[in-house]
């Protein structure tokens, strides 16, 4: 079975300064890889996705993330942190063919002034 | 407005009391997913839909039920709740093909708490 690690629980950044969150999976061929963000009092929206081809996906609000086959990981970049980022980041995994995500623990970002 | 609704927004609820937690999309997705989140633990699924009529457990299904009667709707039912059901729950729909690449959209969450 496939499983997801996010082995920071909290990170905190200054605002401007620039973040990576990480991501490690387990799974024996290349999953389907989703990064999520999850704002105070709300569901889960979905950041970006990789499926194939291009390693560098960029999605939404100006985050990227490198699939990097060698490391299992799916790291979430963001080159400038806003205030408004202040979030918890959720890595989800999904063998193919199947229906059913495995999500991470979730990153509790703290962005300080 | 599209998306997924969920009802109620909150709840207190007495132990040993049932309780049906509502979710419904309008996006005409097959697949449906109820989770629940506890802090430290990351979403956890509880049992998922394919498609109407069907259903199946998912990595914490105990002390819970589902149905699929339709497209739109994915009731989670707690027969007999417990303090240990204390948590936020979610629902979640996906237009699945054959591929199972879709994206999972969300609903905003019933917190729910178990006394």
């Amino acid at each position: 079975a496939q499983s997801v690690t996010q082995p920071d629980i909290h990170i905190t950044v200054s605002e401007g300064a620039s973040l990576e969150l990480r991501c490690n999976y387990s799974y024996g061929a290349t999953p389907y890889l989703f990064w999520y963000v999850q704002s105070p009092g709300q569901g889960l929206q979905l950041l970006l996705k990789y499926f194939s081809g291009d390693t560098l996906v960029q999605g939404i609000k100006g985050f990227e993330a490198e699939f990097k086959r060698s490391q299992s990981s799916f790291n979430l970049r963001k080159p400038s942190v806003h205030w408004s980022d202040a979030a918890e980041y959720f890595c989800a995994v999904r063998p193919g063919g199947s229906y059913i995500p495995t999500f991470g623990r979730g990153t509790s970002l703290i962005v300080h002034p | 407005i599209a998306g997924i609704t969920q009802a109620p927004t909150s709840q207190i609820l007495a132990a040993g009391r049932r309780m049906t937690l509502r979710c419904t999309q309008d996006m005409r997705h097959n697949a449906m997913y109820w989770y629940r989140q506890d802090l430290g633990l990351g979403l956890r699924l509880i049992h998922y839909s394919n498609t109407a009529g069907t259903t199946g457990k998912g990595e914490v299904p105990d002390g819970y039920s589902v149905s699929r009667a339709n497209t739109d709707d994915f009731p989670l039912t707690l027969a007999s709740a417990v303090p240990s059901q204390t948590s936020v729950y979610f629902c979640a729909s996906s237009d699945e093909g054959t591929s199972g690449k879709d994206t999972q959209y969300f609903g905003p969450g019933t917190r729910l708490t178990v006394l």
